[in-house]
């Protein structure tokens, strides 16, 4: 079965601070997606890497960055944290072509206080 | 106007009863996935349906490409299958996937 695991379950930072998410699954997927989900607008791509230190922004990358140096791990950076960057964050994965469904991460509940 | 959009947003139901979710979408696809969150936890993947339709179990989901429609469908439904029921779909040939905005059930006993 595929494993996508997030670092954290639940996480709280403060304002101003640098915050990392990180992202690992084990199915050697080119693809990986962060995403973050908010009641009423559902799940949003921040950023998508379809290879290592390939990326591509996502509808909503503003105060984001993104780092894959290796395949398996994909990690998400908060440069800033901002109040309205409190939501839940999951992190997704999936071959290249193979028409399979994105696995994805149990998700990270991250305040930002 | 969303790409994808479910109805109903909400949906309350007793135990048993036949249950209907629509998705509605206005791109070309190549594939449209119907996914389950339950609550706190992390999404799992129901179905990909590029054609037809496919079953499991209780549920049943099909689509019609002519009409950009789809339906999820769960028979003799249970207070487990409260969760929030999630249409995305992939469009042409990006591993990307645009998602609708949820329809939340509550099936009571």
């Amino acid at each position: 079965d595929v494993k996508v695991t997030q670092s954290s379950r639940y996480l709280v930072k403060r304002t101003g601070e640098k915050v990392f998410l990180e992202c690992v699954q084990d199915m050697d997927h080119e693809n990986m997606f962060w995403y973050r989900q908010d009641p009423g607008l559902g799940l949003r791509l921040i950023y998508f890497s379809y290879d290592v230190k390939m990326k591509e922004k996502g509808d909503i990358p503003e105060g984001y960055s993104v780092s894959r140096e290796k395949k398996e791990r994909f990690s998400l950076i908060l440069e800033s944290a901002s109040t309205n960057q409190t939501s839940m964050y999951l992190c997704a994965s999936v071959g290249q072509g193979k028409n399979q469904p994105q696995h994805f991460g149990d998700g990270t509940r991250l305040s930002i206080l | 106007k969303n790409e994808v959009e479910q109805s109903p947003q909400n949906l309350t139901a007793q135990e048993g009863e036949f249950i209907t979710i629509n998705c509605s979408y206005s791109v070309g696809i190549s594939a449209l996935h119907w996914l389950q969150q339950h609550p706190g936890g992390g999404i799992v993947s129901l179905f990909m349906l590029s054609s037809g339709k496919k079953k499991h179990g209780r549920l049943i989901a099909t689509i019609n490409i002519q009409e950009k429609h789809s339906s999820l469908h769960i028979t003799a439904s249970h207070p487990r299958d409260s969760a929030v029921y999630i249409c995305a779909v992939r469009k042409g040939g990006s591993e990307k996937l645009v998602f609708g905005k949820g329809t939340k059930l509550t099936v009571n006993p």
